[in-house]
């Protein structure tokens, strides 16, 4: 069970604007900045946002995170069918004597 | 062009250790830390742990330590990472990830390609 929660499933048309939620707690997306990364089926995951809401270059500007408290959003504008893929935020838990770098459960999107 | 060229793919029994090497090109080794990110076959992401190429300190996971051993030879820009007394659930993809040149970044842009470590008697 992941430390943080996303929805396993998520679903838009073309153009549309979807978004994935992420929660955490107070020792994880609390005190610390979110990654999200996308995976297609059978490759390394690629990274699309880094520090909440910063976009790696060469990511397309339809892609746009967002962080509130303990919960953290990815937003997908204009959608399109190669977006079809798994998303996963991830940051920092702070709750152990060791910081361990934490991965959500994925959310699969689906692009009708 | 920044890589990293990982080992192929291994087949070990229950209790065995097993090591993957990821080969670091197109930038400067010491100045960006590496993390072990694997997966589970159809399951998710899940991180091992981080060692900074520069000085060879690394950080496990909770899960792994005790289990895990990330090491680095500066002279061939290799980080290899070592799992022992395996098990079936161990049966993933390994990935490596370059991090930031600061401890406090996550995995970023740059992957390898992964490795099957399929733990089967």
């Amino acid at each position: 069970q992941s430390v943080l929660t996303q929805p396993p499933s998520a679903s838009g048309t073309p153009g549309q604007r979807v978004t994935i939620s992420c929660s955490g707690g107070s020792s994880d997306i609390g005190n610390n900045y979110v990654y999200w990364y996308q995976q297609l089926p059978g490759t390394a995951p690629k990274l699309l946002i880094y520090r909440s809401n910063q976009r790696p270059s060469g990511v397309p500007d339809r892609f746009s995170g967002s962080k509130s408290g303990t919960s953290a959003s990815l937003a997908i504008s204009g959608l399109r069918s190669e977006d079809g893929a798994h998303y996963y935020c991830a940051t920092w838990d702070d709750s152990l004597s060791s910081p361990d770098w934490v991965f959500g459960g994925g959310t699969k999107l689906t692009v009708l | 062009q920044v890589q990293l060229v990982q080992s192929g793919a291994e087949v070990k029994k229950p209790g065995a250790s097993v090591k993957v090497s990821c080969k670091a090109s197109g930038y400067t080794f010491s100045t960006y830390y590496l993390h072990w990110v694997r997966q589970a076959p159809g399951q998710g992401l899940e991180w091992m742990g981080i060692i900074n190429p520069s000085g060879g300190s690394a950080s496990y996971a909770q899960k792994f330590q005790g289990r895990v051993t990330m090491t680095r030879d500066t002279s061939t820009s290799i980080v290899y990472m070592e799992l022992n007394s395996l098990r079936s659930e161990d049966t993933a993809v390994y990935y490596c990830a370059r991090g930031g040149d600061q401890y406090g970044a996550g995995p970023k842009d740059y992957w390898g390609q992964g490795t099957l470590v399929t733990v089967s008697s």
